[in-house]
């Protein structure tokens, strides 16, 4: 069976420091990655997906970045967060167009 | 490009039934229900892929209308386990169109 693995579960960075979130996904291969962001008591705001290693859609400019280095991996970046940044950050897998999004249990992120 | 979802909020009795609706401007693809619970990640409840297509699972059903810019989820005979807010992502009709954006959400309150 297919299982999505994000980490960590929690994180407090400090504004201007850099970010790192890796999601993995096992089980599958070459699926459609997405990146979302949940501020507290909002709805989810894509902010990248994937369609195949080396290809990355941005939803939204902002000092956030992706990378899918590895057909299974999908990692999250910035060079220097802001108070802004601060959220609930799910990532999620689906086999294909006609299949349902599965999301991995998010990243609560506090930037102080 | 934002499904927008009616109402925002509402507040059942145990027992009662809503209907919450999903429309977008554009035709659609697909449209998927997830509910969340508070601080956890959303949790698929269905997919619809065709024109007047309509799905049940228990007490919770949906619907995806001929022209497919428009969807409704039925909850009847509401439990408290019902409880959450619940998400319609969509997606639009078209090849090569991979990006799955989701309402702002109608969170759900069942009483006893």
């Amino acid at each position: 069976s297919q299982t999505i693995h994000q980490w960590p579960a929690t994180l407090v960075q400090p504004v201007g420091s850099p970010l790192s979130l890796e999601c993995t996904v096992e089980g599958t291969s070459n699926p459609n990655l997405y990146w979302y962001r949940q501020a507290a008591g909002r709805g989810l705001q894509l902010l990248f997906y994937s369609v195949g290693i080396g290809q990355i859609s941005s939803e939204v400019p902002q000092n956030l970045s992706a990378s899918r280095p590895q057909d299974r991996q999908f990692i999250l970046s910035s060079k220097k967060l802001l108070l802004s940044d601060s959220g609930f950050y799910l990532c999620a897998w689906r086999r294909d167009r006609d299949s349902p999004l599965h999301f991995g249990n998010g990243t609560r992120l506090t930037v102080t | 490009q934002q499904p927008v979802q009616s109402p925002q909020a509402v507040i059942l009795r145990e027992g009662e039934d809503a209907v919450i609706n999903c429309s977008s401007s554009k035709a659609l693809y697909s449209v998927h229900w997830y509910r969340q619970k508070h601080g956890e990640a959303p949790v698929f409840l269905m997919i619809l892929l065709k024109g007047g297509e309509q799905k049940g699972h228990e007490k919770i059903s949906a619907s995806f209308n001929e022209k497919k810019q428009q969807s409704s989820l039925y909850l009847t005979a509401s439990q408290l386990s019902y409880s959450g807010t619940y998400f319609c992502g969509t997606e639009f009709a078209g090849a090569g169109s991979y990006q799955l954006t989701f309402g702002k959400g109608t969170k759900l309150s069942v009483i006893p």
